[in-house]
């Protein structure tokens, strides 16, 4: 049973467009949402986080949109640059461990 | 830099041996996850710490997998007899206390099992 599930699996964007990564779940204990990014031979790196308390959360060119009723939420990359791309996972908490989604790998194309 | 450290970064070995990796926590972070991760997939949870305490398991941790954490400080992963099937990245995160679902990960250290 897949608790986040996560889509697109691969998305291209041109630079300076909006990337937008949509992740949806399952199990109404989670309280918490991280988005990480990775690049290849590294580990994740946690980008922004939200509860869902809130329906929004924007840091710099990143912005988490949370609809807790559909229990969805999505990234948003503004202004997006050949050095976002990498590979992005979201994620979900409930008390001590995240669950996460299959990762979307972005490529953005000059 | 204070960030998450794991030690060894590359690890290939024979399949039937046994293998170790260290994990350096944030200082002062008091809870420590292992997380494993396969090609094409986002990482899976396999336990935690709370101090020197392993709190949760997986069910994905096998009974050849121990993890541990004497001092509440450092910890140590052990595969025996590793099979190929534990090829994977092995990640370490660590939090602090009431944000503990804020977790930073580490480098991770990549199995290959032959």
């Amino acid at each position: 049973q897949q608790q986040v599930k996560q889509s697109p699996q691969s998305l291209i964007v041109q630079k300076g467009g909006i990337s937008i990564i949509n992740c949806a779940y399952e199990n109404t204990a989670f309280d918490y949402f991280p988005w990480y990014q990775q690049f290849p031979g590294k580990g994740p790196a946690l980008l922004i986080a939200i509860r869902p308390d809130v329906s929004e959360k924007k840091e710099g060119r990143f912005t988490i949109s949370f609809n807790k009723s559909a229990k969805q939420f999505s990234l948003h990359i503004m202004d997006s640059q050949p050095g976002d791309s990498a590979t992005y996972f979201c994620a979900a908490g409930g008390s001590y461990q995240l669950t996460f989604g299959k990762g979307t790998k972005l490529s953005v194309i000059p | 830099d204070t960030g998450v450290s794991q030690d060894p970064r590359h690890k290939i070995t024979k399949r039937g041996q046994n293998v170790t990796f260290r994990c350096d926590p944030i200082s002062e972070h008091n809870r420590l996850y292992w997380y494993r991760q396969t090609l094409g997939q986002g990482p899976e949870f396999l336990t935690y710490f709370q101090n020197e305490a392993q709190l949760e398991k997986s069910r994905l941790l096998s009974d050849r997998f121990s993890a541990e954490r004497p001092k509440g400080s450092f910890s140590t992963l052990e595969i025996q007899r590793t099979e190929q099937g534990d090829s994977a990245m092995y990640l370490c995160a660590s939090s602090l206390g009431q944000a503990a679902l804020t977790q930073y990960f580490g480098p991770g250290t990549r199995l290959l099992v032959l």
